[in-house]
């Protein structure tokens, strides 16, 4: 059974700081790999999705690593704003059970002006 | 060019009543999937849906939920006599194929149960 963790479960940091979000999963037979974005009472932004066969994806200061032998993956935020205040979730689908993906518990993301 | 439509966005029910969630997806996506984010745990799999067919319904409990994907119109979570601990927000997400497409999320149906 697949399991995806996220460390840290909250980060506070102050604006302009680089920063790292960490997301492992036990099964390293991943078709690919989905960080989103969840604003309070809202709905899931796609941000970064990396297939198996990559190494990152890059979108804006945003910066996604994959290591699938490892099973981790990172999520870098370059010069950090308040607007990133959101939880950040990371999403796996696996290659062999179907097209559904299996998520982490999220990073509660605060940045302090 | 709308994203994955949900309504309603907010649904009050008392117990014992049936509560009926919707998704339109995006345009030209035919797999609809199905995800409930219980109060401080994350997102877990629920269903997933092509058109007129269920796929794979694993994650589904298997008494009081049925979802469906008909050939016109939009998906339905349905849950019958529903009980406080069906009590989430319920996300619906869409792709255009099976695999190597990102998943897009609606805005959710967050339930009440009263």
């Amino acid at each position: 059974k697949q399991e995806v963790t996220q460390i840290p479960a909250a980060l506070s940091v102050p604006e302009g700081e680089n920063l790292v979000l960490n997301c492992s999963f036990t099964d390293s037979a991943i078709y690919n790999l989905q960080w989103f974005r969840q604003d309070p009472g809202k709905g899931l932004t796609s941000l970064l999705l990396i297939q198996s066969s990559q190494r990152e994806q890059t979108s804006g200061r945003l910066n996604a690593s994959l290591d699938k032998s490892s099973g981790r993956s990172t999520l870098y935020i370059a010069a950090s704003q308040p607007g990133d205040s959101a939880t950040y979730l990371c999403a796996v689908r696996r290659s062999n059970a179907g097209n559904m993906l299996t998520f982490g518990g999220g990073t509660r993301l605060m940045v302090k002006p | 060019n709308a994203g994955v439509m949900q309504n309603p966005r907010h649904l009050v029910r008392r117990r014992g009543q049936e509560a009926r969630l919707r998704c339109s997806p995006m345009k030209g996506h035919s797999h609809v999937y199905w995800y409930r984010q219980l109060p401080e745990e994350g997102l877990k799999f629920m269903v997933y849906l092509q058109k007129e067919n269920i796929i794979d319904e694993s994650g589904m409990p298997k008494e009081r939920f049925s979802a469906e994907f008909p050939k016109e119109g939009p998906s339905i979570l349905r849950i019958q006599q529903v009980v406080r601990g069906d009590s989430a927000a319920y996300f619906c997400a869409s792709s255009p194929l099976q695999g190597g497409q990102p998943q897009h999320f609606g805005d959710g149906t967050r339930l009440s149960i009263l």
